[in-house]
């Protein structure tokens, strides 16, 4: 059974400093993994999405390594906002199913 | 745009009452939907497996009488909460998927349940 796990918890910086969520995962028979920021009372928003073969994606100050063999993922924010504050969830896709991490919760402080 | 729609975003119910919440595939035929629920500060953990036609399949610790699951169609499944108690107050969210699409899930917007 993949098991997913965030690490920190929970974050805090002060606005401008670059963000790094860790993300590792226990099988790496994945096809894909991905990135969700959740805001209070929101649904799920998509990041990113790294296929299986790739091991990075970029979206704005958005960035996303994957590294299967030792199944980790990180995710770069840079220059973070206080818009950027909110929950963050990393997903591994294999056999059709989603394996959550419990999240990180990010607070940037203006 | 969004791919697949979910339907209320919020609802606020009374315990003992039923409460359905639809998701529906905008743009493709969703061989298999999924239902998920996230309780406050928990991962978000899957309920049930639906494929089209067929009945769902439920994970362990999930009853499959209380949320009834309906997949009657490529482009709609609803769960329906009966019975709804102050515990059943959470995050749900579905996803869907279809062959072709690159193994890629495509997820709703989520809907929050309050039971008072």
């Amino acid at each position: 059974k993949q098991e997913v796990t965030q690490i920190p918890a929970a974050l805090s910086v002060p606005e401008g400093e670059n963000l790094v969520l860790n993300c590792s995962f226990t099988d790496s028979a994945i096809y894909n993994l991905q990135w969700f920021r959740q805001d209070p009372g929101k649904g799920l928003t998509s990041l990113l999405l790294i296929q299986s073969s790739q091991r990075e994606q970029t979206s704005g100050r958005l960035n996303a390594s994957l590294d299967k063999s030792s199944g980790r993922s990180t995710l770069y924010i840079a220059a973070s906002q206080p818009g950027d504050s909110a929950t963050y969830l990393c997903a591994a896709a294999g056999d059709y199913k989603l394996s959550f991490g419990a999240g990180t919760t990010v607070t940037v402080r203006a | 745009g969004a791919v697949v729609s979910q339907h209320p975003s919020w609802v606020i119910c009374k315990s003992g009452t039923s409460v359905k919440i639809e998701c529906r595939s905008l743009d493709f035929q969703a061989t298999t939907m999924f239902w998920y629920r996230q309780f406050p500060k928990q991962s978000l953990m899957l309920m049930a497996t639906s494929n089209e036609g067929s009945k769902a399949t439920y994970e362990q610790g999930v009853e499959k009488d209380k949320f009834l699951i309906n997949h009657a169609s490529l482009t709609l499944s609803t769960l329906t909460v009966t019975s709804a108690h102050p515990e059943d107050s959470s995050f749900y969210i579905c996803s869907a998927t279809t062959r072709g699409r690159g193994n890629t899930i495509y997820f709703g917007e989520g809907s929050w349940l309050t039971v008072v």
